[in-house]
């Protein structure tokens, strides 16, 4: 069965851009979460999104967004990048209503120059 | 006061020692304790996961929670060098639909051979 999916791996821009990210979650799942995990900070919850429906936020700013699609597939688009935003943004699923079996992607690794 | 606090490490032990890793955390709603290994540039694995207080046990990892003293554990025994890895708590509590978890900031475990 395959895990997680998240492209891209690697991913430059320039403070102002914007980055588009995008997770495939396990088959089946219907739960999508995404985190960010900067240096020294560990992993922040960003966002979590269930049947195509934003559920929950973290304290992130609005130019971090994101949408589900039919398919349960997701996208987490950041506007207005700075520099801080370098991080690994992590991707996990789950079953609905199981968040604590929460499977993890490999991550998109976002740097901001 | 953070939510989750957990020794960064590194700690180093030799091989087939008894490993022990530890959360202390803060937010008495938390029910739901877990425990992930992340490899270098790799996204978190979840290794087993509690609900409330008492032990689990699975192969050579035993997991220990203790609301009262709001103190979980993570046990390996017989380590190996493949175990070499940052350990990283999680939590979350029961209430409502799922959520984000909060995360520890890792321990960073190293298996001398």
């Amino acid at each position: 069965e395959a895990g997680v999916t998240q492209s891209p791996t690697h991913l430059i821009k320039t403070r102002g851009q914007q980055a588009t990210l995008r997770c495939s979650p396990i088959s089946g799942h219907t739960s999508v979460y995404w985190y960010q995990q900067a240096l020294g900070l560990g992993l922040q919850f960003l966002l979590w999104y269930d049947e195509g429906e934003e559920r929950n936020r973290g304290n992130f700013p609005p130019r971090f967004s994101g949408r589900q699609f039919p398919n349960y597939s997701s996208e987490l688009n950041v506007n207005a990048l700075e520099l801080e935003d370098s991080a690994l943004y992590l991707c996990a699923s789950s079953l609905v209503g199981s968040a604590e079996t929460q499977y993890f992607g490999p991550g998109t690794r976002l740097l901001v120059l | 006061q953070k939510e989750v606090e957990q020794d960064p490490g590194p700690l180093s032990v030799p091989e087939g020692a008894i490993v022990s890793l530890n959360c202390t955390y803060s937010n008495s709603a938390f029910q739901y304790f877990m425990w992930y290994r992340q490899y270098s540039r790799k996204g978190p694995e979840l290794l087993m996961y509690t609900y409330s207080s008492g032990n689990k046990e699975d192969g050579r990892f035993t997991a220990q929670v203790d609301k009262s003293s709001k103190y979980i554990s993570l046990f390996i025994r017989d380590s190996q060098p493949s175990d070499s890895a940052t350990y990283l708590c999680a939590m979350r509590d029961s209430g409502g639909g799922a959520d984000g978890l909060t995360f520890g900031k890792g321990t960073h475990l190293i298996i001398q051979p």
